[in-house]
This record gives structure tokens, sequence and C-alpha cells, in this order.
């Protein structure tokens, strides 16, 4: 999988949006950007994934570049069960997809 | 919801044991994976299985092993348990190959000493 690079923390106010950089400039045409979050003692847990358009989700919304080197994730109310390490990751739908390469992700802290 | 089930979350084992990680998810999903998680490594793929008794071995597949009998459950075989197999151990399924989400368990944290 290409490489995503992102932020190693972040801060948010409860109630405040969050927005969660990720820069994957060697994007291929065929990566798919997906997001998962992993909470304190928890498996990562899926957020959302698109491949050019933004997506909204009932969790999050993405926000991708029109380059496609780019995108956003987007929580727009934090809450206190938002604080987590958010990981961005690009996933080829061809060959090989099932390896998910998790990097060290941001960590995202909610203050009350 | 899709679930996820890792039968222990915490396991201690001496070295040289034969140590088993058993994992179910209960969507039919095709595929199931088990990685490992290690701070400043992140997750590693060491198994996966995109059918019932088939096996692709991940990044690193050293010292493991995997039985798939039954499509809802999948184990993890450590043969002789190691110190330095302590860690995180996370198992995950998806509906098939590509761009469906990855379902986790909540892990098991393994010791070896």
């Amino acid at each position: 999988d290409a490489k995503t690079t992102q932020p190693n923390s972040m801060e948010s106010n409860e109630e405040e949006p969050v927005h969660l950089p990720c820069n994957h400039s060697t994007i291929s045409g065929t990566d798919y950007i997906h997001w998962y979050r992993q909470l304190p003692s928890q498996g990562p847990e899926y957020v959302i994934h698109g491949l050019t358009s933004n997506v909204n989700n009932r969790m999050a919304s993405l926000a991708i570049a029109e380059d496609r080197k780019s995108s956003t994730l987007i929580l727009h109310r934090a809450t206190l069960r938002d604080a987590a390490v958010y990981y961005c990751i690009l996933r080829s739908s061809g060959a090989g997809s099932y390896q998910l390469t998790f990097g060290k992700g941001t960590k995202l802290s909610v203050i009350p | 919801d899709v679930k996820v089930t890792q039968s222990s979350r915490y396991l201690v084992k001496r070295t040289g044991e034969k140590v088993f990680l058993e994992c179910v998810q209960d969507m039919d999903h095709e595929n199931m994976f088990w990685y490992r998680q290690d701070p400043g490594l992140g997750l590693r793929l060491i198994y996966f299985s995109y059918d019932v008794k088939m096996k692709e071995k991940g990044d690193i597949p050293e010292g493991y092993s995997v039985s798939r009998e039954k499509k809802e459950r999948f184990s993890l075989i450590l043969e002789s348990a190691s110190t330095n197999q302590t860690s995180m151990y996370l198992c995950a399924s998806s509906g098939a190959l590509g761009i469906p989400p990855l379902h986790f368990g909540n892990g098991t944290r393994l010791t070896v000493t």
C-alpha cells in the first residue's frame, strides 16, 4: 500500500469540529482512502472510505482533494468518546488489498 | 452489526508452550485476518484466509500457523511461544477482498514469560 503521512497528535475542544489531515502524495488511481480509529483498549473501528468524491456517513465526513494527494477526516462535533488514534490508510482494489498498512496514526485528544 | 469475538482478552503463557488464539465472526464473511500490534510498529499482518481451509502468509508469518476449518472460525497457533511474541493480537473479518471494511475484534493481549 502507498504511504500516508499524518500528524502525531491533535487536540480539540468538545463539541467543536475536528479536521484530521492525511497526505498521500504517491496514491495510485486504484487506491481507496480508508479511515479507521482505535479507541483505548479496543480493536480498530472502520470510520469511512472514499475514492474521489467527498463522502458522508453517520460517523464522519471525508473530504478528498481534487488531485487525491491529500484528504481530511471531519468530525462535525467532537465528543469525549471520539478520543482515539485515527488511521488513514490506502487500499488498492487490486491484488494485495488485504494488506492494510497501519502507520502510527493521529492521536486525537478531546478537551471537555 | 458485525461481531468479531476473540476468545481471550488476556493470556499469559510460558516460553515453549503451544498457544491457540481463537476468533469467531458472525456475519458469514469469507475473509479473516490475524494482525499483531506493537508500540511504534503499528499493525502487522500475520496470516489471512479467504475461504475455509485456505490461508495466505502475511508480512510476518514466522513462528505462527493458522487453521480455518469452518467459515466463522479462524485460529492463530503459536507452535512454541517465545518472549518476542508478547503482543496484542487482533483478528478481523471482511465480506470480500477489496474495498469492504475490516471488522476487528477487541484483541488478545498475550504475554509470554
